[in-house]
Formats: C-alpha cells, sequence, structure tokens
C-alpha cells in the first residue's frame, strides 16, 4: 500500500500570508496525485488534479508541484474563505489513499 | 442539478447490517466510475470501495474486504453500499463520489463531485 504522509498536521497563519503544505509518498506516484479543501461540516473540494493542474473555478491564488514523491500545495496570499483542512490523494493504485490532513488555522 | 444525495444512515448495533444509496442526477451515471469514502467523526478521508461503469470491476479497501458490498444500477442512476458484520470502528460519514477522467491513463482521475454524506453510527 502507498502511504501518503502530509506536514505539517496543522499550521497556524495570518491573512495575506503565503502558506506551503508537503506531501510525500511511500513511492513514486509520478503525477497521480490530487489536492481537496474540506471545511468545517462540508464536503471536499477538488482544488489540484494531477499534482498542478488547477481546477475549474478554483482561485490562482492556488499552486501544486511535484512529482514522483514529493508534492506541495502553495497558497500565495491567505484569504479568509482558505482556513480549511486541505488533503491530498493519491491514485496510482489500489488501495487509494489520503493523507493524513493539513489544518490551516488563523493566526 | 448536477448532484449526488446519500441516504440510508443510521444507528446499528455491532455485526448489523445497513444498506446505503446513492442517487445521481444531472449527468450520465453511466458513464462513471464512482466510488465510495468516509470520514470517522474528526478524522481524516478513507477510501472505501469503487466501481466501474458496468459493474464488472470492483476494488476495497482491505479493512472492509467480505464485509461490504459495492454495486449499482444504471438504470436508476444509483450507487449503494451493503454493509454487513458492522464494527465500531465503522462509524464513520460516508460520501459518495463521482470519478473524473481527465488523462488517457488509468490513473489520471479526480473526485470532481461529492454527495453531503449520510452518517453511520455502530455502538450498542
Amino acid at each position: 500500500d502507498i502511504q501518503m504522509t502530509q506536514s505539517p498536521s496543522s499550521l497556524s497563519a495570518s491573512v495575506g500570508d503565503r502558506v506551503t503544505i508537503t506531501c510525500r509518498a511511500s513511492q513514486s506516484i509520478s503525477t497521480y496525485l490530487n489536492w481537496y479543501q474540506q471545511k468545517p461540516g462540508k464536503v471536499p473540494k477538488l482544488l489540484i488534479y494531477g499534482a498542478s493542474s488547477l481546477q475549474s473555478g478554483v482561485p490562482s491564488r492556488f499552486s501544486g508541484s511535484g512529482s514522483g514523491t514529493d508534492f506541495t500545495l502553495t497558497i500565495t496570499s491567505l484569504q479568509p474563505e482558505d482556513f480549511a483542512t486541505y488533503y491530498c490523494q493519491q491514485t496510482y493504485s489500489v488501495p487509494l489513499t489520503f493523507g493524513g490532513g493539513t489544518k490551516v488555522e488563523i493566526k | 442539478e448536477v448532484q449526488l444525495v446519500e441516504s440510508g444512515g443510521g444507528l446499528v448495533q455491532p455485526g448489523g447490517s445497513l444498506r446505503l444509496s446513492c442517487a445521481a442526477s444531472g449527468f450520465m451515471f453511466s458513464s462513471h466510475w464512482m466510488s465510495w469514502v468516509r470520514q470517522a467523526p474528526g478524522k481524516g478521508l478513507e477510501w472505501v470501495a469503487s466501481i466501474k461503469q458496468d459493474g464488472s470491476e470492483k476494488y476495497y479497501v482491505d479493512s472492509v474486504k467480505g464485509r461490504f458490498t459495492i454495486s449499482r444500477d444504471n438504470a436508476r442512476d444509483s450507487l449503494y453500499l451493503q454493509m454487513n458484520s458492522l464494527r465500531a470502528e465503522d462509524t464513520a460519514v460516508y460520501y459518495c463520489a463521482r470519478v473524473f477522467f481527465y488523462g488517457d491513463s488509468i490513473s489520471n482521475w479526480n473526485y470532481d463531485l461529492w454527495g453531503r454524506g449520510t452518517l453511520v453510527t455502530v455502538s450498542s
């Protein structure tokens, strides 16, 4: 099974900050990596697919990069509506696995 | 409106059974792989099972193999999850999710549409 490890598990940031979340796969997954955002009590929302492609309708302050085993999600200027939990997901092989999540909180 | 609506959750005793349903609307259900993803209270997301468009291929996470069965009825635009021998650790919100392929590879896909989820609580 491919393990997905996100870091940090939580972070505190201010509006306007640049935020970077990392996701590491236990083996190479090429670019078969998606990022989701989940707000409290809400449904997960797709942000980034294929490691770096922005889903339609998602603000351009979100970006993704990486390939192989190391990936990053960057928010260039954090907005109030971005406080949420972020998950990475590999689609390289079954069992499909998610990272443990990174909770972005207000400083 | 394009949407997925889950139903069938509730409180069940350990060892009991429950059948979840997911009604799809606003898109061609029969053209998509579909999945169930769950989230235990206060925890992260966990993939549970996936099924191919025609039901000919099914995949499960090890922890539910032999206990859960994913199925679909394309004539009714519906996805199902039959859950037997339920355990306390199966307690979670269960989401129905649509698979969207964005490339040629079998691995080029994402979950682009999610239902609101249905809560399953396994407790005596």
